[in-house]
């Protein structure tokens, strides 16, 4: 159990266009999502924090306007990346956590902007 | 500052031979530190999670060693195979489960060679 999917695995799309990407959790009722940006030989960093039914929390330096997220469902969250520009081209992952402490990871969605 | 240093960067080792991966933290308060598994282009899939008063823990090749005192972990890999080419990434939390109290090391790449 505790499988996290992401769609789509990948995808390209144009400078200026916005891209939107799910993440379910398919055998559980995720309490918490996270969303991750991760560059190449870069360790993972935290976007935001989303729970079901209200606003996500984003880190610092992470623009809110640019990065929506919306958490519909114990089992969806999604990301969407508005305007996105090439420097937003990056490898994201997100995660959900049940009631214990254990976060389940996604196999990621490898976004190219050109 | 919490932190987490990974050692070696990389490491190549010949197919069956074994290896050990180092990571030492500096993260207060600290609630437990996990191995992780990321093949190239997907997302991270946990090996171990060990609390303060875990020393060692197996999940089938794979043994992790966690010393409180010194901040240290190491993840020992035992008679190595191909398909374990991958990075290695190393992550303590500081709270139950929130991302937000992880800190994510920028992990080992490991290369098994033929």
């Amino acid at each position: 159990g505790a499988v996290v999917s992401q769609h789509p695995s990948w995808v390209i799309c144009k400078s200026g266009t916005s891209v939107k990407i799910e993440c379910r959790s398919l055998d559980f009722q995720a309490t918490t999502m996270f969303w991750y940006r991760q560059f190449p030989k870069q360790s993972l960093m935290l976007m935001a924090t989303s729970n079901e039914g209200s606003k996500a929390t984003y880190e610092q330096g992470v623009e809110k306007d640019k990065f929506l997220i919306n958490h519909a469902s114990l089992t969806l969250s999604t990301l969407t990346v508005t305007s996105a520009h090439p420097e937003d081209s990056s490898f994201y992952i997100c995660s959900a956590t049940r009631q214990t402490y254990e976060q389940y990871f996604g196999p990621g969605t490898r976004l190219t902007v050109t | 500052k919490n932190q987490v240093e990974q050692s070696p960067q990389s490491l190549i080792i010949l197919e069956g031979k074994n290896c050990t991966l180092q990571c030492n933290y500096t993260v207060s308060p600290f609630s437990n530190l996990r191995w992780y598994k990321q093949d190239t282009g997907r997302g991270p899939v946990s090996l171990t999670i060990m609390t303060f008063s875990e020393n060692t823990k197996s999940n089938g090749r794979y043994t992790a060693t966690l010393d409180a005192d010194t901040k240290q972990s190491s993840l020992h890999i035992t008679a190595s195979q191909l398909s374990d080419s991958a990075s290695y990434i190393c992550v303590v939390s500081s709270s139950g489960g929130g991302a937000d109290g992880l800190t994510f090391g920028k992990g080992t790449h490991l290369i098994i060679q033929p």
